[in-house]
């Protein structure tokens, strides 16, 4: 099965500021099939982008993926106080879809 | 809204049964794939087990492969997971996750999931 190591495990961020997560894949996802995931505790998992650069119903656009092969990212423009969460990517062009181990950006 | 409610999680021990429920409402049921995803304590998401729209073809992980059975009754627009001779590994929040339209158990992305189920395997 194919194994996502996200990049860095976690991160200290002000309001405003841009952060990028990194996603990197064992082998190449097949059709673009690679997903971005918030979490929130108590909460559930809200998708943010699929394909790897559509972003969901509803998702605002400070919200952004991009990345082909193996390596992915997703982009936050300016973090909202609403955005410090755990992020998750997924992929699905490989049976069984399997997900990273998550990075956690937490308010500094 | 879509709308997407777990229960029958709880306290069972090694060996024992459980059954979790998934009620749906805000969409149209019985056109979309549906299935259950788990994180363990401290861990990651990990796809279980998956059910096509129509209920004719299903899918799990290999970690549950033979003890756990995914089902679905359009008529009361729920979505099932029979859980049979747990684990303490399988001491997790379960979630149900909304798949693709007209998809098959093949898990792709998951555009609406529940709060969860946590089930606590432990003597």
């Amino acid at each position: 099965e194919i194994v996502l190591t996200q990049s860095p495990g976690a991160l200290s961020l002000s309001p405003g500021e841009r952060v990028t997560l990194s996603c990197r894949a064992s082998q190449t996802i097949s059709h673009n099939y690679l997903a971005w995931y918030q979490h929130k505790p108590g909460q559930a998992p809200r998708l943010l982008i699929y394909n790897v650069s559509n972003r969901a119903t509803g998702i605002p656009d400070r919200f952004s993926g991009s990345g082909s092969g193996t390596d992915f990212t997703l982009t936050i423009s300016r973090l909202g106080p609403e955005d410090f969460a755990v992020y998750y990517c997924q992929q699905y062009g490989s049976s069984p879809a399997t997900f990273g181990q998550g990075t956690k950006v937490e308010i500094k | 809204e879509v709308q997407l409610v777990e229960s029958g999680g709880g306290l069972i021990q090694p060996g024992g049964s459980l059954r979790l429920s998934c009620a749906a409402s805000g969409f149209s049921f019985d056109a979309y794939a549906m299935h259950w995803v788990r994180q363990r304590p401290g861990k990651g998401l990990e796809w279980v087990s998956g059910i096509n729209w129509s209920g004719g073809a299903t899918g799990s992980a290999d970690s549950v492969k033979g003890r756990f059975t995914i089902s679905r009754d359009d008529a009361k627009n729920s979505l099932y997971l029979q859980m049979n001779s747990l684990r303490v590994e399988d001491t997790a929040s379960y979630y149900c996750a909304k798949g693709i339209w007209n998809g098959d158990y093949v898990a792709r992305y998951f555009d609406s999931w529940g709060q969860g189920a946590l089930v606590t395997v432990s003597s």
